[in-house]
C-alpha cells in the first residue's frame, strides 16, 4: 500500500498565479518531507524540504506547508512561471535511521503563459 | 561531467539477453541507490549501497544484480528479464546513508529507459 499519495495527477495554472500541489501520507513515523521536480528526460532534482518540527519552510517562490495532524503537506509556488512546468514528486522518510525515501506518484504541473 | 550520470539512456532487450546499466557520481558521495519507476507508480527503492556495501535489498528478484566496485560507480546487471520489468531505472547518490538525525539529499541521474520485449 502506498505510504505517500499525490491524488492529483495533473494541475494547470495561469502564469503569475499560485500553484498548490498536495501530498498525503499514512505513516506517522515519517518526520522529514521533500519535494522533487522532474523535467522530461532528466532525473528528479531536489526542490525543498521540511522537518516535522516545523510547519512551514520557504525558499524564494516555493513554500512547503506541513500539517502533521492531517498527515498532509503542500507545495505553494508563487508566482508560477512557465519554467515551473514539470512533474513534482513528494517524498517522505524517517530521519532517525535509514535514508529510505518513499515517493508519491507525482503531479504534472503546467503553467500557461 | 558533474552530478550523476547514467548509461545507456535507452535500452531495448529481449528476455534472454544479459545487459548492464551503469551509474557514475561525481559528487564525492558515499551512498548510491537504484530506483525503479514503472508507469503510473511511485519510485520504488531497489538497492542501496553505503561505502560500497549493500545495505538494502527491497525484495528485488534475483534477475536484477547490483554491483558497486567503488563509491563512484554502481551497476545493475540484468538477465532473463520479463516484459513487466520495462520501466525507468534511476540511480541516485547521497553524502551518507543512515546517518541518523538527518536525511541527506539524494541526487538523481537522468535514468535509463528500459524496454523488455
Amino acid at each position: 500500500d502506498q505510504q505517500v499519495k499525490q491524488n492529483s495527477p495533473s494541475l494547470s495554472v495561469q502564469e503569475g498565479r499560485i500553484s498548490i500541489l498536495n501530498c498525503d501520507y499514512t505513516n506517522s513515523m515519517f518526520d522529514y518531507f521533500l519535494w522533487y521536480k522532474k523535467y522530461p528526460a532528466e532525473g528528479p532534482t531536489f526542490l525543498i524540504s521540511i522537518s516535522s518540527i516545523k510547519d512551514k519552510n520557504e525558499d524564494g517562490r516555493f513554500t512547503v506547508f506541513l500539517n502533521k495532524s492531517a498527515k498532509h503537506l503542500s507545495l505553494h509556488i508563487v508566482p508560477s512561471q512557465p519554467g515551473d512546468s514539470a512533474v513534482y514528486f513528494c517524498a517522505a522518510s524517517e530521519q532517525t535511521g535509514a535514508n529510505n525515501l518513499f515517493f508519491g506518484t507525482g503531479t504534472r504541473l503546467t503553467v500557461i503563459p | 561531467e558533474t552530478g550523476v550520470t547514467q548509461t545507456p539512456r535507452h535500452l531495448v532487450m529481449g528476455m534472454t539477453n544479459k545487459k548492464s546499466l551503469k551509474c557514475e557520481q561525481h559528487l564525492g558521495h558515499n551512498a548510491m541507490y537504484w530506483y525503479k519507476q514503472s508507469a503510473k507508480k511511485p519510485l520504488e527503492l531497489m538497492f542501496v549501497y553505503s561505502l560500497e556495501e549493500r545495505v538494502e535489498n527491497n525484495s528485488v528478484p534475483s534477475r536484477f544484480s547490483p554491483e558497486c566496485p567503488n563509491s563512484s560507480h554502481l551497476f545493475l546487471h540484468l538477465h532473463t528479464l520479463q516484459p513487466e520489468d520495462s520501466a525507468l531505472y534511476l540511480c541516485a547518490s547521497s553524502r551518507t546513508y543512515g546517518a541518523g538525525g538527518h536525511t541527506d539529499t539524494q541526487y538523481f541521474g537522468p535514468g535509463t529507459r528500459l524496454t523488455v520485449l
